[in-house]
């Protein structure tokens, strides 16, 4: 069965510091890869997603950037967060298959950005 | 693009009854509509979705209704218990590109009282 991992699980960050958020899944091959944010309370916000291997594409213009060098591994990063960027992050995957829509969501990082 | 819009925000209940929770969305090209439960601190869980050649699907105590004419969709809880309090989020998806956008409307904080 197909497993999908991150971590850390919390993080605290002082503004401007750089942030590295590590999202990995098991049991499946070239799956789509999603990265969403969650303010306090509020919906989901897709960030980006992937469909390969070095393949990026971003929803939402902002200073995170993302990253897939592996094909069950997905990077979010940033040079230097800003106070709005607390939130709480999800990766999420969904199968390669046609026709198989459903998305599953990893554990999630709760960041605060101090 | 896409646009989901979740109706109540808040919603409570008393445990045995029914609750509803309703949805509306604006692309007519969105096919897969799934519904997560998120309890407190969780990760959103996949708990029901339907296909829009399909009008109706039900797994025990919820189901979910689909009116791709009205663009309306319903999730129906049955015999509430304390355990269904969550959020629970409705969202619209279709395939963009090789992958499938979701877009997620924006919750219902279910409580269900004892």
């Amino acid at each position: 069965s197909q497993t999908i991992h991150q971590w850390p699980a919390t993080l605290v960050q002082p503004v401007g510091s750089p942030l590295s958020l590590e999202c990995t899944v098991e049991g499946t091959s070239n799956p789509n890869l999603y990265w969403y944010r969650q303010a306090a309370g509020r919906g989901l916000q897709l960030l980006f997603y992937s469909v390969g291997i070095g393949q990026i594409s971003s929803e939402v213009p902002q200073n995170l950037s993302a990253s897939r060098p592996q094909d069950r591994q997905f990077i979010l990063s940033s040079k230097k967060l800003l106070l709005s960027d607390s939130g709480f992050y999800l990766c999420a995957w969904s199968g390669p298959v046609l026709g198989r829509y459903e998305q599953y969501f990893g554990p999630g990082t709760r960041l605060t950005v101090t | 693009g896409e646009n989901v819009e979740q109706h109540p925000s808040t919603l409570s209940v008393q445990e045995g009854d029914s609750a509803v929770i309703k949805c509306t969305y604006s692309d007519s090209a969105s096919n897969y509509f799934p519904w997560y439960k998120q309890e407190l601190g969780k990760r959103p869980q996949l708990i029901i979705d339907i296909r829009s050649n399909v009008g109706e699907k039900k797994d025990q105590r919820i189901a979910v209704t689909l009116n791709k004419t009205a663009k309306h969709f319903s999730l129906h809880i049955t015999e509430t218990q304390p355990e269904d309090s969550a959020v629970y989020f409705c969202a619209a998806s279709k395939n963009s590109g090789g992958y499938q956008k979701v877009t997620f409307g924006t919750g219902t904080k279910l409580q269900v009282i004892p």
